[in-house]
């Protein structure tokens, strides 16, 4: 069965600070890993995807994740934080062997970032 | 534009009356998925879509119907709406093993 945990329910970090977003999952085949942003009243925005190659995953908005398969992680980070990266994260997972449709989503995570 | 486009928006109903959401995306793909969008409980999916025809359940499938008659149209059917159902709703689409796309939500409440 797949699962995702995203163990913080908030992140706060100061403007111009590195962040960091964790997640870690559970698949039993080969993961395609997403990172969702949602902003308030507006839908989900895909910002980054592991499928295969580079462990090291750049982004959207200055964002990146590593694909870490002995820690089953796939941390999001971002150098510099700005006041406008304050936003409710979501990591996301599929199994890629089953060729499914089949995601699983975190519970999210808000990020607060102050200025 | 590539869209994925939610419809209503926002609707408070009562319960019991049958309601439908209607979610229709002009990008060609072949996955659309239903989501319902709970605080503490992220994104749980309801059911999803692999093609025309070919629809299957997610996580929380109970008191919900959906329709894949045709490719760009997926719409999502409360035919008995309780007051458990009340949520934000998403629809997403994609290419297979691809990112989603998703729609703007449908904030549903349910008296």
């Amino acid at each position: 069965a797949q699962s995702v945990a995203q163990p913080e329910d908030q992140v706060n970090v100061a403007e111009g600070n590195p962040l960091t977003v964790k997640c870690t999952y559970s698949v039993s085949g080969n993961p395609y890993l997403f990172w969702y942003v949602q902003y308030p009243n507006r839908g989900l925005q895909f910002l980054l995807k592991y499928i295969t190659g580079d462990n090291l995953v750049k982004g959207s908005y200055g964002f990146e994740a590593e694909f870490n398969k002995s820690q089953t992680s796939f941390h999001l980070k971002k150098p510099s934080a700005l006041v406008s990266d304050s936003a409710l994260y979501f990591c996301a997972v599929r199994d890629g062997s089953t060729g499914g449709f089949k995601t699983i989503f975190g519970a999210g995570t808000r990020l607060f970032v102050k200025a | 534009e590539a869209q994925v486009t939610q419809n209503p928006r926002y609707l408070i109903t009562v319960t019991g009356k049958k309601l439908t959401v209607t979610c229709s995306q002009n990008m060609n793909h072949e996955y659309m998925s239903w989501y319902r969008q709970d605080p503490g409980l992220g994104l749980r999916q309801i059911y999803y879509s692999m093609n025309v025809e070919v629809t299957d359940k997610g996580d929380v499938p109970e008191g919900y119907k959906v329709s894949r008659k045709e490719k760009r149209n997926f719409p999502l059917i409360l035919e008995s709406p309780s007051p458990n159902q009340t949520s934000l709703y998403f629809c997403a689409s994609s290419l297979r093993g691809r990112e989603a796309f998703f729609g703007q939500g449908t904030r549903l409440t349910v008296v």
